[in-house]
């Protein structure tokens, strides 16, 4: 079975200051990985997404992930935060083969930014 | 193109009552999943349907909750008799394929049970 863990269910930091989003997967085949964003009452937003080949990963608003086989990791950055970045994120993952459906995600990592 | 279209956004049901979600998916999409998020909880995987079928519903609770997605019209998650702790944002997303790298995910319905 796979399993997401998202270290710090809340990290806080400046605005203009680097966003670094832990996510380690639990997984017995390296699966399909995606960072999403949720704003106060609204749907998921899809970031950005490894499926193969390139292990750094560039997603919209200048986020970035990479993939990290021997750490388990797929942790998500941002150079410079901006104010509009508050909102949760969530890591999760998918199988490649037959479930690919079905998305493990984890808890959440609600993001603030202070001016 | 318009995104994956949820109905409604809010919905409050008293306890006994049925709640029917509603989600458009996106045209050209014939695959639909759905999703719950419980407070305080990441979302987890309820069920995959495709036109006139149920693929995989092992995240629905066995009893109260039931979902289909005729051939035409929108796909329904129905709960039945609802009790408090149905209260969550359900999300639906559908895909072209088979699959979440190429989904989209709606805006939800949030159901409050009082």
């Amino acid at each position: 079975a796979q399993s997401v863990t998202q270290l710090g269910s809340h990290v806080s930091v400046s605005e203009g200051a680097l966003v670094l989003l832990r996510c380690n997967y639990s997984s017995s085949v390296p699966p399909y990985l995606f960072w999403y964003v949720q704003y106060p009452n609204q749907g998921l937003q899809l970031l950005l997404k490894y499926t193969s080949a390139a292990t750094l990963v560039k997603g919209i608003n200048g986020f970035e992930a990479e993939f990290k086989k021997s750490e388990t990791s797929f942790h998500l950055t941002k150079p410079s935060a901006h104010m509009s970045d508050a909102a949760e994120y969530f890591c999760a993952v998918s199988p490649r083969g037959g479930s690919n459906y079905k998305l493990t995600f984890g808890k959440g990592t609600l993001l603030t930014v202070n001016p | 193109n318009a995104g994956v279209m949820q109905n409604p956004r809010h919905l409050v049901r008293r306890r006994g009552q049925e709640a029917r979600l509603r989600c458009s998916p996106m045209k050209g999409h014939s695959h639909v999943y759905w999703y719950r998020q419980l407070p305080e909880e990441g979302l987890k995987f309820m069920v995959y349907l495709q036109k006139e079928n149920i693929i995989d519903e092992s995240g629905m609770p066995k009893e109260r909750f039931s979902a289909e997605f005729p051939k035409e019209g929108p796909s329904i998650l129905r709960i039945q008799q609802v009790v408090r702790g149905d209260s969550a944002a359900y999300f639906c997303a559908s895909s072209p394929l088979t699959g979440m790298t190429e989904a989209f995910f709606g805006q939800g319905t949030r159901l409050t049970v009082v």
